[in-house]
């Protein structure tokens, strides 16, 4: 397996246009997380997937995100009407359940440019 | 939201030195998770603890469950000028889904 996949992993976008991250998790993970790094920060959590349910989501993810993970495997993350506080590097991590011991593995990143 | 506070934030030492670095929060958690992120990359896991108290090597590195489970350590022996990066410690809460990240640890170390 060759670990969390991300795509694209940059890109630049003008403001008010919708954008869609994918994440493909490693195979046997079914718990998937999306996180959000600014420069010089840590990750900040945006929601968590166990399999296809969404069962949680951090205030940070306002109206305008919105994530799925139709069949529990892939994953995408779609952000409409793009704002300059948009820019960020997003993150994607997957682990096994909760009972096996928690590692979680993340993807190298989007890095999500509004201009 | 829960707050991992690391020290220090930044760290220049020389090559062969070795490096102590620490995580504190303000909450009890039931996993402590040890990454390092360079430039444009996703943060890559070197260490998980799982026990109050428990010691794990990967290496020259070493980290530590700290006994109140609100803090852990993570220590670099001989640092060498790829260990450049910035550490961060995520922490996972019982009950709880997700992990909640430090502000992170600078290192650069000087050949």
């Amino acid at each position: 397996d060759t670990g969390v996949s991300q795509d694209p992993r940059h890109k630049i976008t003008k403001r008010g246009q919708n954008v869609t991250f994918r994440c493909d998790p490693i195979s046997e993970h079914n718990r998937l997380y999306w996180y959000r790094q600014t420069l010089g920060q840590g990750p900040e959590f945006l929601t968590y997937f166990q399999n296809e349910a969404q069962l949680e989501k951090s205030r940070l993810l306002s109206d305008r995100f919105s994530a799925e993970r139709p069949k529990g495997s892939f994953s995408t993350l779609e952000i409409q009407r793009t704002e300059q506080g948009d820019s960020a590097m997003y993150l994607c991590a997957s682990s096994l359940p909760r009972d096996v011991y928690t590692e979680a593995f993340f993807g190298q990143g989007t890095r999500l440019t509004v201009v | 939201g829960q707050q991992l506070n690391q020290s220090p934030q930044s760290m220049f030492i020389q090559e062969g030195e070795d490096v102590s670095m620490n995580c504190t929060s303000s909450s009890i958690f039931n996993t402590w998770l040890w990454y390092k992120q360079e430039p444009g990359e996703g943060p890559v896991l070197l260490i998980a603890l799982y026990k109050a108290g428990e010691l794990t090597s990967n290496g020259r590195l070493t980290a530590q469950f700290g006994i109140t489970r609100k803090d852990s350590f993570l220590n670099i022996s001989a640092s060498i000028p790829s260990d450049v990066g910035i550490y961060f410690c995520a922490g996972l809460p019982l009950p709880g889904n997700q992990f909640y990240f430090g502000t992170g640890t600078s290192l650069t170390v000087i050949p």
